[in-house]
């Protein structure tokens, strides 16, 4: 079946711009994940869904970030008035429980020029 | 809050050998899971191995096996017959049994595979 799947791959932002990155669980799935994964380090959790409920959102680094999922299915991660340190790779996973084994998506790699 | 440590920036092995990647970890809590995740240059992570902290067993998969020492808090993996597929950055996470199930992961460890 088919994996997490994220889009775009690549973006590439002006500083002060905003992003909308997209985020496609696998089917089924109740809880979905966002990390940050800047260069050369590992990911840090940004916020957590359980279906269309975002249970936990301490990880997000400023009021600048923002994540939904309105369905309890697909997830969107927008980010307003970009900045240079947001360029990052952000990771999507999914699980069919928050307790179960997380699936990673490919992430989407974003620079802020 | 937990925290996990990867000492090793960056690991090399011969094709064939053995290599063992050093992670630890910082937690109050009693039960929790440890992971050990590769991501290779696509950057799709995948989980290699994992281990309930309440099970004394080491957990392994293959040629892939771990070394849980709780009381020292240290979570090893060492991979066997060591092939070119698994060079890749290898990241160790914990995650809480109970509440917040958020991954939190290491600086990660760089592994080389050398033909």
């Amino acid at each position: 079946g088919a994996g997490v799947s994220q889009s775009p791959r690549y973006k590439v932002a002006k500083r002060g711009q905003d992003v909308a990155l997209r985020c496609d669980p696998i089917s089924g799935h109740v809880s979905l994940f966002w990390y940050q994964q800047a260069l050369g380090q590992g990911p840090e959790f940004l916020t957590y869904f359980q279906n269309e409920a975002q249970l936990d959102k301490s990880g997000l680094p400023s009021d600048r970030f923002f994540a939904e999922r309105p369905e309890g299915s697909v997830s969107t991660l927008k980010i307003q008035r970009t900045q240079q340190e947001d360029s990052a790779v952000y990771l999507c996973a999914s699980s069919a429980q928050s307790y179960n084994e997380q699936f990673f998506g490919p992430g989407t790699r974003l620079t802020v020029l | 809050a937990q925290t996990v440590t990867q000492s090793q920036p960056e690991m090399s092995v011969q094709e064939a050998e053995t290599v063992t990647l050093s992670c630890t970890y910082d937690t109050s809590e009693s039960d929790y899971y440890l992971f050990w995740y590769k991501q290779p240059p696509s950057r799709q992570m995948i989980l290699v191995i994992r281990q309930e902290a309440y099970k004394q067993q080491n957990a392994t998969e293959n040629r892939f096996s771990v070394n849980f020492q709780k009381a020292a808090k240290s979570f090893s993996l060492k991979i066997s017959d060591s092939q070119l597929g698994d060079a890749a950055m290898y990241f160790c996470a914990y995650r809480k049994l109970q509440g917040a199930q958020k991954l939190v992961f290491g600086q990660g460890t760089r592994l080389t595979i050398n033909p």
